[in-house]
């Protein structure tokens, strides 16, 4: 069974601009959460996608934001990009409540 | 609120055993979870537990005392493999689904 993938694995923007990531979780799996990793905070959730609905929410500004596909497949937006937002986004994948299992990452650098 | 603390850093030898500790503080417990972190790569899942004592897996065993607010992760038989950081997360039944990360340990493995 293929694992989780994300889209792009790496990616360059400017301040001001805005991101989409996207992430396809493994088969059969309905719960889709996002994470973003720095060295200086770890990891820190973001959000987590349940059957097209946003089950839950970290404590980030409103420029993140997500959705889910009756696919499963999931993408995060970052609008008005700040330099902070340099970081390794992480997705994954769960039955419902169990446990997760990330894909690979995008490490997104703003410049 | 949640807090997950795990010593910085830690150092062994090859066919050594090293433990790494993990103490949280959490409004409703729902899980503890471990994961192992290659430098430049995606988390990989260890081990869960739910309920007080060891889960052995192979060369990895991980505890946990919900009384106490502890768990440890043991590492048996080191190999140069196993240089990674280890991420210790609780899943709080107040923030749903979301897994809470500590910064994680770094272990470093020398011949």
């Amino acid at each position: 069974k293929a694992g989780v993938t994300q889209t792009p694995r790496y990616l360059i923007k400017t301040r001001g601009q805005q991101v989409t990531l996207s992430c396809s979780p493994i088969s059969g799996h309905r719960s889709v959460s996002w994470y973003q990793q720095t060295p200086g905070q770890g990891l820190q959730f973001l959000f987590e996608y349940f059957s097209e609905t946003q089950r839950n929410k970290g404590n980030f500004p409103g420029r993140f934001s997500g959705r889910q596909f009756s696919n499963s497949r999931s993408e995060m937006n970052v609008s008005t990009l700040e330099l902070g937002d340099s970081a390794l986004y992480l997705c994954a994948s769960g039955v419902g409540g169990e446990t997760q299992y990330f894909g690979p990452g995008t490490r997104l650098l703003v410049l | 609120g949640q807090n997950i603390d795990q010593p910085t850093e830690m150092t062994a030898t090859e066919g050594a055993i090293v433990q790494i500790n993990c103490t949280y503080q959490t409004s409703g417990f729902n899980g503890l979870f471990w994961y192992q972190q290659h430098a430049g790569e995606a988390p990989t899942f260890l081990s869960y537990n739910v309920l007080d004592g060891l889960e052995e897996k192979g060369r990895f065993s991980s505890f946990l005392s919900r009384s106490k607010g502890y768990s440890y992760l043991l590492l048996k038989e080191l190999q140069m493999k196993d240089s990674a950081s280890y991420l210790c997360a609780v899943r709080d039944a107040q923030a749903g689904t979301a897994l809470i990360f500590g910064k994680g340990t770094t272990l470093s493995v020398s011949s």
